[in-house]
């Protein structure tokens, strides 16, 4: 079956613009999280979803991000306002329950 | 807080034998994971340990001891195709992972 998906695969924007991520996770799986990693660094965990409870977004680094997910499907990570910090890869990925996470490709991000 | 310390990187030939050290200091603990991540690519699950003791799987061994806040994994038999980084993540509980800042292993020939 299809992997964890994530458009678009790199954006550069000019700092100030708003800039929309997606995540097409594994069918069936309940759980989804959003990383950030900037260069040379570790996953910073930025969110997660679980089903149809509250997300938990004590990750989120300011205002400036959100996250959405419409039930056990399609998320999107918003960032407004971008800033030359916010350049990193945005990964995403999913599981079924507390196992394995399977991460997509990630979304490069530059902010000029 | 949460801690997670590896070593920033560690150089190996082909055909030798590797560990790879992970301590860990988390507010909750519910299993460890390892990751392989090759540069521009996404990390992919290698292992898993949520008990003591040492769990084999081909050429990857991984090692937990969770009173000591310790685990390594174990790499055998080296290829260049390994040379990649390995990042040590702890389940802190409600499914959320904390990771290292990973360790980038130089496999030469």
């Amino acid at each position: 079956g299809a992997g964890v998906s994530q458009s678009p695969s790199n954006k550069v924007t000019e700092k100030g613009k708003d800039v929309e991520l997606r995540c097409d996770p594994i069918s069936g799986h309940t759980a989804l999280y959003w990383y950030r990693q900037r260069l040379g660094q570790g996953l910073e965990f930025l969110i997660y979803f679980q089903g149809n409870s509250a997300p938990d977004k004590s990750g989120l680094p300011s205002d400036r991000f959100s996250a959405e997910r419409t039930g056990e499907s399609v998320s999107t990570l918003t960032i407004q306002r971008t800033q030359q910090e916010d350049s990193a890869v945005y990964l995403c990925a999913s599981s079924r329950t507390w196992d394995e996470q399977y991460f997509g490709p990630g979304t490069r991000l530059t902010v000029t | 807080g949460q801690n997670i310390d590896q070593p920033t990187e560690m150089t190996a030939t082909e055909g030798a034998i590797v560990q790879i050290n992970c301590t860990y200091q988390t507010s909750g603990f519910n299993g460890l994971f390892w990751y392989q991540q090759h540069a521009g690519e996404a990390p992919t699950f290698l292992s898993y340990n949520v008990l003591d003791g040492l769990e084999e799987k081909g050429r990857f061994s991984s090692f937990l001891s969770r009173s000591k806040g310790y685990s390594y994994l174990l790499l055998k038999e080296l290829q260049m195709k390994d040379s990649a980084s390995y990042l040590c993540a702890v389940n802190t509980g409600f499914q959320k992972l904390v990771f290292g800042t990973g360790t980038r292993l130089l496999v030469s020939p």
